[in-house]
């Protein structure tokens, strides 16, 4: 089986823009988190899709939001794009519902964005 | 917020020598705790995942242990080889996210 994907894997944009990142799940997945890692920092929770409904939310400002299509494949967007956003965004994928429990998370390569 | 503390943040070990490392976390309302191996330019990869008080799980010359009363996980490496260098990271589980540590990071030198 074909891995979690991202794309794109590097990325610079300046302030005030807005980003668009994009994670494929493994074939049957049907949970996508989302995870923001910044220097010095352990990996930060941002949310949750299944069968396209966010469940989840971690506490990050509005400015983060993110969508699942119904191929399970998720996007994430950041609007207003602050210079503090550069980061690493890391997605997971399972296989049932919650990335919690007894359910281990296939990560991706991550999506690497800095922020001028 | 939870508070999931991995310490020592690095360190370094002789190739052969064991080592091993601590997770604590929030003893309360406990679903599962996670390791996971982060190699550099890799995808964390998951080691282990415990539910159970007393757990002891091995992969190969990897181990764990979980006490979810006092909230802490050992994770140790016996004969540490270079390519147990990478990042150790614990996750802890309160059912609808992972809250992960900042990570050890071992070293291991040749």
């Amino acid at each position: 089986k074909a891995g979690v994907t991202q794309t794109p894997r590097y990325l610079i944009k300046t302030r005030g823009q807005q980003v668009t990142l994009s994670c494929s799940p493994i074939s049957g997945h049907r949970s996508v988190s989302w995870y923001q890692q910044t220097p010095g920092q352990g990996l930060q929770f941002l949310f949750e899709y299944f069968s396209e409904t966010q469940r989840n939310k971690g506490n990050f400002p509005g400015r983060f939001s993110g969508r699942q299509f119904s191929n399970s494949r998720s996007e994430m967007n950041v609007s207003t794009l602050e210079l503090g956003d550069s980061a690493l965004y890391l997605c997971a994928s399972s296989p049932v519902k919650g990335a919690s429990s007894y359910n281990e998370q296939f990560f991706g390569p991550g999506t690497r964005l800095t922020v001028l | 917020i939870l508070n999931v503390e991995q310490s020592p943040q690095s360190l370094h070990v002789q190739e052969g020598d064991s080592t091993n490392f601590t997770c604590s976390f929030p003893s309360s309302n406990f679903y599962a705790l996670h390791w996971y191996r982060w190699e550099t330019a890799k995808s964390p990869e998951a080691l282990f995942v415990m539910t159970l008080n007393g757990d002891e799980k091995k992969k190969g010359r990897i181990s764990a242990t979980l006490n979810t009363k006092e909230g802490y996980s050992y994770l140790y490496i016996k004969g540490s080889q270079p390519e147990d260098s990478a990042t150790y990271l614990c996750a802890f589980s309160n059912d609808y996210k992972l809250s992960f540590g900042a990570g050890t990071t071992v070293t291991v030198r040749a």
